[in-house]
């Protein structure tokens, strides 16, 4: 079936470097994509999102990045920082959707 | 915190036990969920509920049984589970289904023995 893939399972990055992780989707339905957060022992936390009508989104440190032509998205973190090592997943839904579809996820480990 | 609530944080049964997971959100949503989360794999969808009604079933084993009594409520009853069953069982919710941001719970790390 439509599927959300990661790339890369774990990236590796020096504090204070940015940081990219990257996601392929498969359904070109999907019209509404999110990035989220997961550190061990917490559930998934919000980290942005972004409408198909959007190629680009900011918030605070971060940046996701959606390419409808490749489908592909990305999440660029700025500065990294020690707090921010966790597994980020990307996840995409449909208007008429039940649910987040959620890809497998990246380690991210930020290294001193 | 997220404003989702789920009890208890930890559960080791048997595979002759019955247990129940609950999940609890005072954010005003309308839609809940559980996902399985398993090593290595992506968070899998189980159930979903809009205005107390299940609208999805994900092909989900009848020993995984749901409830949901009203819009703030989630219950998960566990039967005869397997030892592959053992995942972090996460409870979300969101203002509705379809493209809306979902808040997580902190899951529950269920182990079958």
């Amino acid at each position: 079936g439509e599927s959300v893939g990661l790339h890369l399972p774990t990236l590796s990055v020096q504090e204070g470097d940015n940081s990219i992780i990257n996601c392929a989707y498969s359904n070109s339905a999907s019209d509404y994509f999110i990035w989220y957060k997961q550190e061990s022992g917490k559930g998934p936390q919000f980290i942005i999102d972004i409408r198909s009508n959007m190629d680009k989104r900011q918030g605070q440190r971060v940046t996701v990045l959606l390419n409808k032509t490749v489908k592909h998205l990305s999440l660029q973190i700025a500065a990294t920082q020690p707090g921010d090592s966790a597994v980020y997943f990307c996840a995409e839904n449909q208007s008429s959707g039940y649910a987040l579809n959620f890809g497998k996820g990246t380690s991210l480990l930020v290294t001193p | 915190e997220t404003g989702v609530t789920q009890t208890p944080r930890h559960l080791v049964m048997g595979m002759t036990n019955k247990k129940s997971l609950k999940c609890e959100q005072h954010l005003g949503h309308n839609a809940m969920y559980w996902y399985k989360q398993s090593a290595k794999k992506p968070l899998e969808l189980m159930f979903v509920y809009n205005f107390k009604e299940q609208t999805e079933n994900n092909s989900v084993p009848s020993r995984f049984s749901p409830e949901c009594p009203n819009s703030s409520h989630l219950f998960l009853h566990l039967h005869t589970l397997q030892p592959e069953d053992s995942a972090l069982y996460l409870c979300a919710s969101s203002l509705s289904t379809g493209n809306t941001e979902a808040f997580f719970g902190q899951g529950t790390r269920l182990t079958v023995v």
